[in-house]
């Protein structure tokens, strides 16, 4: 299986800061690597698929770079609603596997 | 409007069975993908088991192999998740989710989530 790693586990960061999380696969899944957010007690909601293609709705301070093993989500200005934890998921090959998520906290 | 609603979740015995259903609308049911993720109390994301739109590709990881079946009914526009000789270790929120299509091509990323079926397994 491909394992996928993010860091850091968790973030303190304020409003209006750049931020950027990174996600390490075991194995090159060339740009199959999608991103999601999730607030406590709701569903996730996707956020970046094929590394870099922002799903439809998602406000354009968010981007994702990266290929092979290494990949990077980038929000370049934190707003209030961007608090949330985010996983990265491999859609490479079965069985899909997500990163153990970051928590993104207010300062 | 996508909408996902899980159903069929609940308490049950170690060893027996539970039957999550899925029922979908807003969008073309049979042209995509299906998948469903697990998530246990305070942990992260797992895949647990995923079918093609024409039920022609069923995947499951391991922990799940020989004891879940996922199929579909697509003039109900429904996902099923038959779970058979529950763990301990299978207690979790379930979501359906909507495979995504790139490029004229199911993706594997999930674009579209329920809100969750809850299975606690518990004697």
């Amino acid at each position: 299986d491909i394992q996928m790693t993010q860091s850091p586990s968790s973030l303190s960061a304020s409003v209006g800061d750049r931020v950027t999380i990174t996600c390490r696969a075991s194995q090159s899944i060339t740009g199959y690597l999608n991103w999601y957010q999730q607030k406590l007690g709701k569903a996730p909601k996707l956020v970046i698929y094929a590394a870099s293609r922002l799903h439809s709705g998602v406000p354009s301070r968010f981007s994702g770079s990266g290929s092979g093993t290494d990949f990077t989500l980038t929000i370049s200005s934190l707003q209030p609603e961007d608090f949330a934890t985010y996983f990265c998921q491999q859609s490479y090959s079965t069985p899909y596997t997500f990163g153990q998520g970051t928590k993104l906290e207010i300062k | 409007e996508v909408q996902l609603v899980e159903s069929g979740g609940g308490l049950v015995q170690p060893g027996r069975s539970l039957r999550l259903s899925c029922a979908a609308s807003g969008f073309t049911f049979e042209d995509y993908a299906m998948h469903w993720v697990r998530q246990a109390p305070g942990k992260g994301l797992e895949w647990v088991s995923g079918i093609s739109s024409n039920s022609g590709y069923i995947g499951y990881v391991d922990s799940v192999k020989g004891r879940f079946t996922i199929s579909r009914d697509n003039a109900k526009r429904s996902l099923y998740l038959q779970m058979n000789s529950l763990r301990a270790e299978d207690m979790a929120l379930y979501y359906c989710a909507r495979g995504g299509i790139y490029r004229g091509y199911d993706s594997s990323h999930f674009d579209y989530w329920g809100q969750g079926a809850l299975v606690t397994v518990s004697s």
